[in-house]
Order: C-alpha cells, then structure tokens, then sequence
C-alpha cells in the first residue's frame, strides 16, 4: 500500500492568513490525489480532486498543487468556517489517506 | 439531492458480527462504484473496500484480512458490509462514500454521516 504522510498534523493561524498542509506519497501517484475537509461532527467534503481541480461549490479561497509524490494544500484568507480536519487521499492504487491536519483558529 | 444514509452500528462483542446497511437517494445507485471508510475514535480516515456499480468487482484494503465482506442491492439502492471476527481495533465510525470516475482522477464526493462501530465486552 502506499503511504501518505500529512505535515503538519496540527495548525493554529488567525483569521485572514495563509494556510499550507502538504502531502508525501510514499511513491509516484502521478496526479490521483484529493484532498477532503472534515468540519467538528460532520462528514468529510470533497475540496479538491486530481491534485488541484476545485470540486463544485467550494470557495476558490482553497487550492491544490503537486504531482507524483510531493502536493500542497493552501488556504487563503482563513475564515472561522475553516476550522477543521483536513485529508489527503491517494487513488493511484488500493486508495488510502494521510493522518490529517487539524487547522485550529487563533 | 444526493443521500447517504448508514445504519446498523451498534455494541458488539469482540469476535462477533455486524452488517452495516447504506441506503442511496438522489442519483442512479446502479451507476457508481461505493465505496466504505471508516475513521476510528481521534485516527485518521481509513479506506476499506470499494465495489462496482454492477457488483462485479470488489476490492479490500489488505488490513482487514478477508473479514469483511462488500455486497450491494441495486434494486433497493443498497450498499452492505458485512463484518465478522470483529476485534476493538474496529471501533470506528463507518461512512459509506460516493465515487466519481474521471479519465485521470477518481474521488470520493458524496459521503453518508456515519454509523458508530463499538466493539467491547
């Protein structure tokens, strides 16, 4: 299985800033990478497919890049909403997730 | 709208059984690939298996050692898992999961709220 390790595993920023949670695949995943967000007592949401595509309805304040084992997740303008856990996934074989990032606001 | 409902979750002793039931609403069921997720209390989100839209494929995260089982019911928009040999390292909350199919990406975008697996004596 390929391994996805997540950095950091916990944020605190205020209102406003920039957020970056990066992602390593243990080997080359190409672009088959999602990132997903996990709010307090909700389910996870797609944010962001194939390492940088933005699904449907999300705020364009969230942005995905990478490519084969190296990817970012950035958050612009942090908003209280923001507040959560967020997941990468690779699918480029037997799917399977990082450990997550809790983004907290100061 | 698209729905995800799970059920079935519940107590259970180590070693024992449960089957898990995802009822779907708002999309053509028979038309997607589901998928089941857990994330056990204060971890990470873990996949577990994926089956095709017309049950003719499974596939299984290879941790789970054959004690799980994926099925579906497309004339009642069902997904099922059933679990078996249950230990406490399987305490978790357990999603069922949408998957959407692309040329060069495969994602996971409608997810269901959970069932809660406890797993103790």
């Amino acid at each position: 299985d390929i391994q996805m390790t997540q950095s950091p595993s916990s944020v605190s920023a205020s209102v406003g800033d920039r957020v970056t949670i990066t992602c390593r695949a243990g080997q080359n995943i190409n672009k088959y990478l999602n990132w997903y967000q996990q709010r307090p007592g909700k389910a996870p949401k797609l944010l962001i497919y194939a390492a940088s595509r933005l699904q449907n309805g999300v705020p364009s304040r969230f942005s995905g890049s990478g490519s084969e084992t190296d990817f970012t997740l950035t958050i612009n303008n942090l908003q209280p909403e923001d507040l959560a856990t967020y997941s990468c996934q690779q699918t480029y074989s037997n799917p399977s997730f990082g450990g997550g990032t809790k983004v907290e606001i100061k | 709208e698209v729905q995800l409902v799970e059920s079935g979750g519940g107590l259970v002793q180590p070693g024992g059984s449960l089957r898990l039931s995802c009822v779907a609403s708002g999309f053509t069921f028979s038309a997607y690939t589901m998928n089941w997720v857990r994330q056990a209390p204060g971890k990470g989100l873990e996949w577990l298996s994926f089956i095709t839209g017309d049950g003719e494929s499974v596939l299984y995260t290879h941790s789970l050692k054959g004690r799980f089982t994926i099925s579906r019911d497309n004339a009642k928009n069902s997904l099922f898992l059933q679990m078996n040999s249950l230990t406490d390292e399987d305490t978790a909350l357990y999603h069922c999961a949408r998957e959407v199919d692309g040329s060069d990406s495969s994602r996971l975008d409608h997810w269901g709220q959970g069932t809660l697996v406890t797993v103790s004596s």
